[in-house]
């Protein structure tokens, strides 16, 4: 079965350049996440996406920005890269918001990691 | 602060024992419980959830077990197996804390020894 699909798998960046990555949901899935994972944390949740408007905002830095396309991919751009970034980002994907009593269950990518040096 | 607690960071198991991960919230307004497990170099994989109006769920061998009054779940697996070596994670989302994110715990790592 299809499943969440993250591009690039690895990118290394320098400190202040920008990094874009890239998801695909899980055909069918209408809302995207997004999700960070600092070394030796657990994931952090940035930003979500419900046919195609941003549904909910956690701890996404204003350096950050994504949006949902019409396809239903995501992407997630960061500028002026910090050391403090270097993290690996998840993506996940679900049908419906995943609201009261509807499963919420969300199917994750293999993640994208940055490295910032 | 941390909204779900994993206080266990490893813990490992024979094969063919039972394996217990704990998992401890702080918001009473959570009301949907997930575990999720993760391979090295691999998203999170959903493995079961639970929704506050239930005390048990059961799914082949993963059992998850809610005490509300505790704010404690926990996840069973019987028997354990080796392939069963992994990350795991308990998540919690509920009314009020925004439906579309999950707030996870920081993990335990579970090996099955053959």
């Amino acid at each position: 079965a299809a499943g969440v699909i993250q591009s690039p798998r690895h990118l290394i960046k320098e400190k202040r350049e920008t990094a874009t990555l890239k998801c695909y949901p899980i055909p069918r899935h209408d809302t995207v996440y997004w999700y960070q994972q600092g070394p030796g944390q657990d994931p952090q949740f940035l930003i979500s996406f419900y046919e195609k408007m941003q549904s909910d905002k956690g701890s996404i830095p204003d350096r950050f920005s994504a949006q949902q396309f019409s396809d239903y991919h995501s992407e997630l751009n960061m500028s002026s890269l910090e050391l403090g970034d270097s993290a690996l980002y998840f993506c996940a994907s679900s049908r419906g918001q995943g609201n009261y009593g509807s499963g919420g269950e969300l199917f994750f990518g293999e993640g994208s990691r940055l490295t910032v040096l | 602060d941390q909204q779900v607690k994993q206080n266990s960071p490893s813990l490992s198991v024979q094969e063919g024992r039972i394996s217990i991960l704990n998992c401890d919230y702080t918001n009473s307004m959570f009301d949907y419980f997930l575990w999720y497990k993760k391979y090295p170099a691999e998203g999170p994989t959903f493995l079961i959830s639970i929704s506050s109006i239930k005390d048990k769920n059961e799914d082949g061998r993963f059992t998850v077990f809610l005490n509300k009054s505790a704010k404690h779940l926990s996840l069973h697996i019987v028997p354990s197996q080796p392939g069963d070596s992994a990350v795991y994670f308990c998540a919690a989302r509920g009314l009020g804390t925004g439906a579309n994110n999950l707030f996870f715990g920081t993990g335990t790592r579970l090996t099955v020894i053959p």
